[in-house]
Protein backbone atom coordinates (compact mmCIF):
# COMPACT_ATOMS: atom_id res chain seq x y z
CA UNK A 1 0.00 0.00 0.00
CA UNK A 2 1.29 3.48 -0.78
CA UNK A 3 1.31 6.02 1.88
CA UNK A 4 3.19 8.24 4.29
CA UNK A 5 4.43 6.60 7.69
CA UNK A 6 5.63 8.56 10.91
CA UNK A 7 7.28 6.79 13.86
CA UNK A 8 6.58 6.70 16.26
CA UNK A 9 3.03 7.55 17.26
CA UNK A 10 3.72 9.05 20.95
CA UNK A 11 7.28 10.19 21.70
CA UNK A 12 8.38 11.80 25.23
CA UNK A 13 11.30 13.14 26.39
CA UNK A 14 13.41 15.19 28.59
CA UNK A 15 13.95 18.80 28.45
CA UNK A 16 17.08 20.24 26.73
CA UNK A 17 17.27 16.76 24.45
CA UNK A 18 17.31 17.19 21.13
CA UNK A 19 14.82 14.16 19.18
CA UNK A 20 14.11 13.24 15.99
CA UNK A 21 11.02 12.44 14.30
CA UNK A 22 10.67 9.77 10.88
CA UNK A 23 8.77 10.33 7.83
CA UNK A 24 8.69 8.11 4.69
CA UNK A 25 6.51 7.75 1.80
CA UNK A 26 6.42 5.51 -0.98
CA UNK A 27 3.64 7.53 -3.07
CA UNK A 28 6.94 8.76 -5.30
CA UNK A 29 5.69 12.85 -4.23
CA UNK A 30 8.87 14.88 -5.02
CA UNK A 31 7.70 17.44 -2.54
CA UNK A 32 7.28 17.17 1.46
CA UNK A 33 6.24 19.23 4.70
CA UNK A 34 6.30 19.24 7.87
CA UNK A 35 3.72 21.04 10.31
CA UNK A 36 3.17 21.50 14.13
CA UNK A 37 -0.69 21.75 15.67
CA UNK A 38 -1.02 22.83 18.90
CA UNK A 39 -4.88 21.88 20.94
CA UNK A 40 -7.30 23.93 19.50
CA UNK A 41 -4.90 25.55 16.04
CA UNK A 42 -4.75 25.16 12.89
CA UNK A 43 -1.54 23.72 11.08
CA UNK A 44 1.60 25.50 10.94
CA UNK A 45 4.50 24.74 8.37
CA UNK A 46 7.91 24.33 9.39
CA UNK A 47 9.76 23.28 6.77
CA UNK A 48 9.42 22.17 3.47
CA UNK A 49 11.63 20.55 0.44
CA UNK A 50 10.69 20.23 -2.72
CA UNK A 51 13.22 18.11 -4.46
CA UNK A 52 16.04 16.34 -2.77
CA UNK A 53 18.96 18.20 -1.00
CA UNK A 54 16.91 21.19 -0.93
CA UNK A 55 14.61 22.81 1.67
CA UNK A 56 12.90 25.37 2.76
CA UNK A 57 12.20 27.61 6.27
CA UNK A 58 8.56 27.48 7.09
CA UNK A 59 6.77 30.22 8.87
CA UNK A 60 8.14 28.84 12.59
CA UNK A 61 11.47 27.11 11.66
CA UNK A 62 13.61 28.36 14.62
CA UNK A 63 14.71 25.26 16.91
CA UNK A 64 13.71 22.59 13.82
CA UNK A 65 16.18 21.07 11.67
CA UNK A 66 15.52 18.89 8.88
CA UNK A 67 16.87 16.79 5.89
CA UNK A 68 15.96 15.55 2.65
CA UNK A 69 18.98 13.15 1.51
CA UNK A 70 16.54 10.75 -0.31
CA UNK A 71 13.27 11.36 -1.88
CA UNK A 72 11.63 9.15 0.27
CA UNK A 73 12.48 10.62 3.55
CA UNK A 74 12.08 13.72 5.61
CA UNK A 75 13.30 13.25 9.15
CA UNK A 76 12.79 16.83 11.52
CA UNK A 77 14.81 16.92 14.53
CA UNK A 78 13.31 19.23 17.50
CA UNK A 79 16.30 20.82 18.70
CA UNK A 80 16.63 21.97 22.54
CA UNK A 81 16.62 25.27 21.08
CA UNK A 82 12.37 24.86 20.74
CA UNK A 83 11.33 26.90 23.01
CA UNK A 84 7.97 25.17 23.06
CA UNK A 85 7.97 21.58 21.41
CA UNK A 86 5.39 19.73 22.70
CA UNK A 87 2.86 19.01 19.82
CA UNK A 88 1.48 17.38 16.90
CA UNK A 89 3.52 17.10 14.63
CA UNK A 90 2.32 16.05 11.14
CA UNK A 91 4.42 15.37 7.86
CA UNK A 92 3.14 15.56 4.64
CA UNK A 93 3.57 15.02 1.12
CA UNK A 94 2.35 16.04 -2.46
CA UNK A 95 3.23 15.06 -6.37
CA UNK A 96 4.30 18.49 -7.24
CA UNK A 97 3.52 21.83 -8.13
CA UNK A 98 0.90 23.15 -10.90
CA UNK A 99 -1.74 25.01 -11.22
CA UNK A 100 -3.89 21.67 -11.49
CA UNK A 101 -5.62 21.02 -8.30
CA UNK A 102 -4.51 17.06 -8.21
CA UNK A 103 -0.83 18.34 -7.89
CA UNK A 104 -1.60 20.52 -4.99
CA UNK A 105 -3.20 17.61 -2.66
CA UNK A 106 -1.13 16.55 0.15
CA UNK A 107 -1.09 13.60 1.72
CA UNK A 108 -0.76 13.48 5.43
CA UNK A 109 1.08 10.88 7.79
CA UNK A 110 -0.51 9.49 11.10
CA UNK A 111 1.42 11.93 12.74
CA UNK A 112 3.84 12.09 15.88
CA UNK A 113 2.49 13.48 19.35
CA UNK A 114 5.60 14.52 21.19
CA UNK A 115 5.78 15.63 24.81
CA UNK A 116 8.75 17.17 26.57
CA UNK A 117 8.40 16.29 29.79
CA UNK B 1 -6.00 40.00 7.92
CA UNK B 2 -5.54 35.98 7.77
CA UNK B 3 -4.56 34.53 4.75
CA UNK B 4 -7.32 31.99 5.20
CA UNK B 5 -10.19 32.08 8.23
CA UNK B 6 -12.92 30.07 9.30
CA UNK B 7 -15.28 29.89 11.65
CA UNK B 8 -14.66 27.90 14.21
CA UNK B 9 -18.02 26.73 15.65
CA UNK B 10 -18.74 24.34 16.78
CA UNK B 11 -21.81 23.66 14.49
CA UNK B 12 -24.70 21.57 16.89
CA UNK B 13 -27.08 20.12 13.99
CA UNK B 14 -29.36 17.25 14.30
CA UNK B 15 -28.90 14.11 12.56
CA UNK B 16 -30.50 14.66 8.77
CA UNK B 17 -29.75 18.30 9.07
CA UNK B 18 -28.31 20.29 6.01
CA UNK B 19 -25.04 22.58 7.19
CA UNK B 20 -22.80 24.78 4.92
CA UNK B 21 -19.54 26.07 6.06
CA UNK B 22 -17.52 28.86 4.41
CA UNK B 23 -14.23 29.91 4.53
CA UNK B 24 -11.81 33.09 3.36
CA UNK B 25 -9.57 33.79 1.78
CA UNK B 26 -7.28 36.65 1.29
CA UNK B 27 -4.78 36.16 -1.31
CA UNK B 28 -6.31 36.80 -5.22
CA UNK B 29 -3.95 34.74 -6.79
CA UNK B 30 -5.01 31.64 -5.02
CA UNK B 31 -4.81 28.93 -7.83
CA UNK B 32 -6.04 25.79 -5.64
CA UNK B 33 -8.97 25.07 -2.82
CA UNK B 34 -9.16 21.94 -1.13
CA UNK B 35 -11.58 20.80 1.96
CA UNK B 36 -9.90 18.12 4.45
CA UNK B 37 -11.56 16.78 7.32
CA UNK B 38 -10.03 15.57 10.52
CA UNK B 39 -10.65 13.75 13.38
CA UNK B 40 -9.96 14.46 17.23
CA UNK B 41 -6.82 13.65 17.17
CA UNK B 42 -6.07 12.13 13.78
CA UNK B 43 -4.15 13.76 10.94
CA UNK B 44 -6.10 15.71 8.20
CA UNK B 45 -7.65 13.91 5.35
CA UNK B 46 -8.62 15.25 2.06
CA UNK B 47 -12.38 14.97 1.40
CA UNK B 48 -12.40 17.27 -1.69
CA UNK B 49 -10.78 19.77 -4.07
CA UNK B 50 -12.99 22.68 -4.61
CA UNK B 51 -13.04 23.29 -8.74
CA UNK B 52 -14.35 26.54 -10.71
CA UNK B 53 -17.45 25.12 -11.84
CA UNK B 54 -18.20 23.60 -8.62
CA UNK B 55 -18.38 20.03 -7.36
CA UNK B 56 -20.58 17.37 -5.45
CA UNK B 57 -19.05 14.22 -3.99
CA UNK B 58 -22.33 12.01 -2.74
CA UNK B 59 -23.71 14.50 0.34
CA UNK B 60 -20.98 16.97 -0.34
CA UNK B 61 -20.67 20.00 -2.64
CA UNK B 62 -17.75 22.67 -2.80
CA UNK B 63 -18.27 25.70 -4.32
CA UNK B 64 -15.29 28.47 -5.46
CA UNK B 65 -16.80 32.06 -5.40
CA UNK B 66 -13.57 33.92 -6.88
CA UNK B 67 -14.95 37.14 -6.88
CA UNK B 68 -16.32 37.17 -2.90
CA UNK B 69 -12.71 35.17 -2.47
CA UNK B 70 -14.57 32.35 -0.63
CA UNK B 71 -15.38 28.64 -0.55
CA UNK B 72 -18.11 26.79 0.68
CA UNK B 73 -18.87 22.87 1.95
CA UNK B 74 -22.16 21.76 2.08
CA UNK B 75 -23.11 18.79 4.10
CA UNK B 76 -27.00 17.47 3.36
CA UNK B 77 -28.40 14.52 5.41
CA UNK B 78 -25.95 15.02 8.35
CA UNK B 79 -24.53 11.93 9.54
CA UNK B 80 -23.28 11.54 12.97
CA UNK B 81 -20.25 10.28 11.43
CA UNK B 82 -19.77 13.77 10.00
CA UNK B 83 -18.87 15.05 13.33
CA UNK B 84 -15.08 16.37 12.77
CA UNK B 85 -13.32 19.77 11.98
CA UNK B 86 -13.53 20.45 8.46
CA UNK B 87 -10.12 22.31 7.50
CA UNK B 88 -10.31 25.00 4.50
CA UNK B 89 -6.95 24.78 2.89
CA UNK B 90 -5.79 27.35 0.12
CA UNK B 91 -2.66 26.66 -2.25
CA UNK B 92 -1.46 30.35 -3.48
CA UNK B 93 1.32 28.52 -6.52
CA UNK B 94 3.99 26.85 -5.51
CA UNK B 95 5.79 24.78 -2.99
CA UNK B 96 5.41 26.62 0.35
CA UNK B 97 2.09 29.03 -0.29
CA UNK B 98 -0.18 26.17 1.13
CA UNK B 99 -2.11 27.95 3.45
CA UNK B 100 -4.33 25.81 6.23
CA UNK B 101 -7.66 27.84 7.90
CA UNK B 102 -8.21 26.82 11.81
CA UNK B 103 -10.50 24.56 10.92
CA UNK B 104 -14.46 24.54 11.76
CA UNK B 105 -16.07 21.84 13.83
CA UNK B 106 -19.11 20.23 13.59
CA UNK B 107 -20.83 18.31 15.91
CA UNK B 108 -23.82 16.25 14.51
CA UNK B 109 -26.44 15.19 17.18
CA UNK B 110 -28.70 11.91 17.77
Amino acid sequence: DGGITQSPKYLFRKEGQNVTLSCEQNLNHDAMYWYRQDPGQGLRLIYYSQIVNDFQKGDIAEGYSVSREKKESFPLTVTSAQKNPTAFYLCASKPGTSGRASYNEQFFGPGTRLTVL
Amino acid sequence: RKEVEQDPGPFNVPEGATVAFNCTYSNSASQSFFWYRQDCRKEPKLLMSVYSSGNEDGRFTAQLNRASQYISLLIRDSKLSDSATYLCVVNSGGYQKVTFGTGTKLQVIP
